[in-house]
């Protein structure tokens, strides 16, 4: 079965850091981008960033440049998204996504961040 | 990198068809044949319902279908069920970058 499994979410104060994990099985992992994508309390989907293959294309939405970090690790079949100087508006549900072409065809159940003091 | 620009809601009764447009500009919906639509039920994660205009994934109903002229894509439902009530998403490649649309609460009365 094909899937993906995000955790690391949590509780973290503002200008703090978090470190999400997506675990992906049941497809040749290293031969597709990936993606996060995120979406806050009753608000619309807010796309993030993409990685390629090797990890040597990355892309990101402004609003993160700068401050979020992705990154895999083929071996463990695994995407990473390193979230420092977090905001309250970075409060949200994180989804990985896979990309098949130019669209995301399998999503994770998603992992919550919650920014507060 | 602004949202594209959808429907807050539209609605229909059952059997009927609705459509949801999604409006970019020439630098994502217009410039591109990526545009994507997923479907979200609450509490759950998106579902890939469109691709690249006007694929269906397998196993997504012949119901759905979708369009673009311009800088706006449509979402198409024909037929509609019960269980086609939920959020909407159109979502599109910008160069490098993709941007989501501000999504669309589809009601079947």
């Amino acid at each position: 079965e094909v899937q993906l499994v995000e955790s690391g979410g949590g509780l973290v104060q503002p200008g703090g850091s978090l470190r999400l994990s997506c675990a992906a099985s049941g497809f040749t992992f290293s031969s597709l981008w990936m993606s996060w994508v995120r979406q806050a309390p009753g608000k619309g989907l807010e796309w993030l960033a993409n990685m390629n293959q090797d990890g040597s294309e990355k892309n990101y939405v402004d609003s993160v440049k700068g401050r979020f970090t992705i990154s895999r690790d083929n071996a463990k079949n695994s995407v990473y998204l390193q979230m420092n100087s977090l905001r309250d508006e970075d409060t949200a549900v994180y989804y990985c996504a896979r990309f098949r072409s130019y669209d995301m065809d399998v999503w994770g159940q998603g992992t919550t961040v919650t920014v507060s003091s | 990198q602004s949202a594209l620009t959808q429907p807050r809601s539209v609605s229909g009764s059952p059997g009927q068809s609705v459509a949801i447009s999604c409006t970019g500009t020439s630098s994502d919906v217009g410039g591109y044949n990526y545009v994507s639509w997923y479907q979200q039920h609450p509490g759950k994660a998106p579902k890939l319902m469109i691709s690249d205009v006007n694929k269906r994934p397998s196993g997504v109903p012949d119901r759905f279908s979708g369009s673009k002229s311009g800088n706006t894509a449509s979402l198409t439902i024909s037929g509609l069920q019960a269980e086609d009530e939920a959020d909407y998403y159109c979502c599109s490649f910008a160069g490098s970058l993709y941007v989501f649309g501000t999504g669309t609460k589809v009601t079947v009365l």
